[in-house]
């Protein structure tokens, strides 16, 4: 099975902070790389799937690359509702684990 | 209006048994790829398993955690997923949210229900 793991666990940034997570997988996934965000008590969203393509109504803020085994969520300018937890998850073949998240706050 | 209504949920003791269901609407589910995502308090994500369409016959797959005891099905004419838990153990308990994928073949989920809430205790 392909695991995930994500960097950093967790994040305090100001307003208009360039925002970088990363994810790796255990083996080459390809483009196979989703990005979720999830606030507390709530759902996760799909930010990003297929390692960079932006999901309809989520902000040009947020941007996503990478390939293989290495990827990258990046918020280019921090807002207020940002804050919360990011979610990687590779879709190359089940199971379709999902990395232990990172917690963003703001400062 | 797209939407993955979960229910079901509730307090089983050990070894008990317990079925979800996933009512969607607002989408084609018949030719849609259902997920289960659960999520202890706390923790992180992990995916359960999914089902894919009758087009490709119903395929299942399922996390070494559940494989076994958990058991995904669906009716196409009641637009319902449905997350049959067996011999549950108390690592088990968290929300249990049923998701939507993108594409049948594809695992990023565009659509989430609010989850419901399993617990397993005696």
């Amino acid at each position: 099975d392909i695991q995930m793991t994500q960097s950093p666990s967790s994040l305090s940034a100001s307003v208009g902070d360039r925002v970088t997570v990363t994810c790796r997988a255990s083996q080459s996934i390809s483009s196979y790389l989703n990005w979720y965000q999830q606030k507390p008590g709530k759902a996760p969203k799909l930010l990003i799937y297929a390692t960079s393509s932006l999901q309809s109504g989520v902000p040009s803020r947020f941007s996503g690359s990478g390939s293989g085994t290495d990827f990258t969520l990046t918020i280019s300018s921090l807002q207020p509702e940002d804050f919360g937890s990011y979610y990687c998850q590779h879709s190359h073949s089940p199971p379709f684990t999902f990395g232990p998240g990172t917690k963003v706050d703001i400062k | 209006e797209v939407q993955l209504v979960e229910s079901g949920g509730g307090l089983v003791q050990p070894g008990g048994s317990l079925k979800l269901s996933c009512a969607a609407s607002g989408f084609t589910f018949s030719g849609s790829a259902m997920h289960w995502v659960r999520q202890a308090s706390g923790k992180g994500l992990e995916w359960v398993g999914r089902i894919r369409s009758k087009a490709n016959t119903y395929a299942t797959a399922y996390a070494a955690s559940v494989k076994g005891r958990f058991t995904i099905s669906r009716d196409d004419s009641k637009n319902t997923a449905y997350l049959q838990m067996n011999s549950l153990k108390t690592e088990d308990t968290a929300v249990y949210y049923c998701a939507k994928g993108y594409y049948d073949s594809s695992a990023y989920l565009d659509i989430w229900g609010q989850g419901t809430m399993v617990t397993v205790s005696s």
